[in-house]
């Protein structure tokens, strides 16, 4: 089946550093979707991205997905502490009715 | 508009009981599926409900079971349980069936389950 690779695990910055997340998929992805759960939470939707090399921005953050559709990444600029959190990716099956996630990257941003 | 429900938020069971969880999805949301996540295994799919249908379950063994009702409301079951059970269970739910079309997903606060 489907697998989704995620890294770093873990990642400090201090605020106001870059941060950068990397996701990888076994198979062709059709679609991706990026999500954050702040400690103690729930999953909260980002963004998705379907096309081939699809560049998507949300103010300081910036999603691509390659141009095999294999793989994406999230890029936030100049951290904020309101960033901590696990962003997780997750690749839709063909049926579109099932989300494989990445293991998740854990942000920690010290002020 | 209300968000996803899911009750109990929070509960503890002992090893060999059963529980059962359930989650109210977002008005007019008539897909809704479930997730289990723990440290070590991340989120993992359980199952998925349109209509009151299972289209779709995850790798998981035949002690956890669902349904969907025809408010859209959904259930799930977890038989005899063990230690491993122990996990944060979130439900979403979807507008539409299909994510492929650019549909969100929404997620529940999840329900906390503890065995011991």
């Amino acid at each position: 089946g489907q697998q989704v690779m995620q890294i770093p695990q873990y990642q400090h910055v201090q605020e106001g550093e870059d941060f950068t997340t990397y996701c990888n998929s076994s198979t062709t992805l059709s679609n991706i979707q990026w999500y954050k759960q702040r400690p103690g939470g729930h999953p909260v939707f980002l963004i998705q991205l379907v096309k081939s090399g699809e560049v998507k921005k949300q103010k300081r953050l910036t999603f691509q997905f390659g141009e095999a559709k294999k793989n994406s990444s999230l890029h936030i600029t100049a951290t904020q502490t309101t960033d901590v959190g696990t962003y997780f990716c997750a690749g839709i099956n063909n049926a579109g009715n099932m989300l494989t996630f990445g293991g998740g990257t854990r942000l920690m941003v010290k002020p | 508009k209300a968000g996803v429900t899911q009750t109990p938020r929070y509960l503890i069971k002992t090893r060999g009981q059963q529980v059962t969880l359930s989650c109210s999805p977002i008005s007019g949301h008539r897909s809704v599926s479930w997730y289990q996540q723990t440290p070590g295994q991340g989120l993992q799919f359980l199952f998925e409900y349109f209509s009151e249908t299972q289209r779709n379950k995850g790798n998981f063994p035949g002690r956890f079971s669902g349904r969907q009702f025809s408010n859209s409301r959904s259930e799930m079951n977890v038989s005899t349980l063990e230690l491993g059970d122990s996990a944060l269970y979130l439900c979403a739910s979807s507008s539409q069936p299909d994510l492929k079309a650019g549909n969100t997903i929404y997620f529940g606060e999840g329900s906390w389950l503890t065995v011991v």
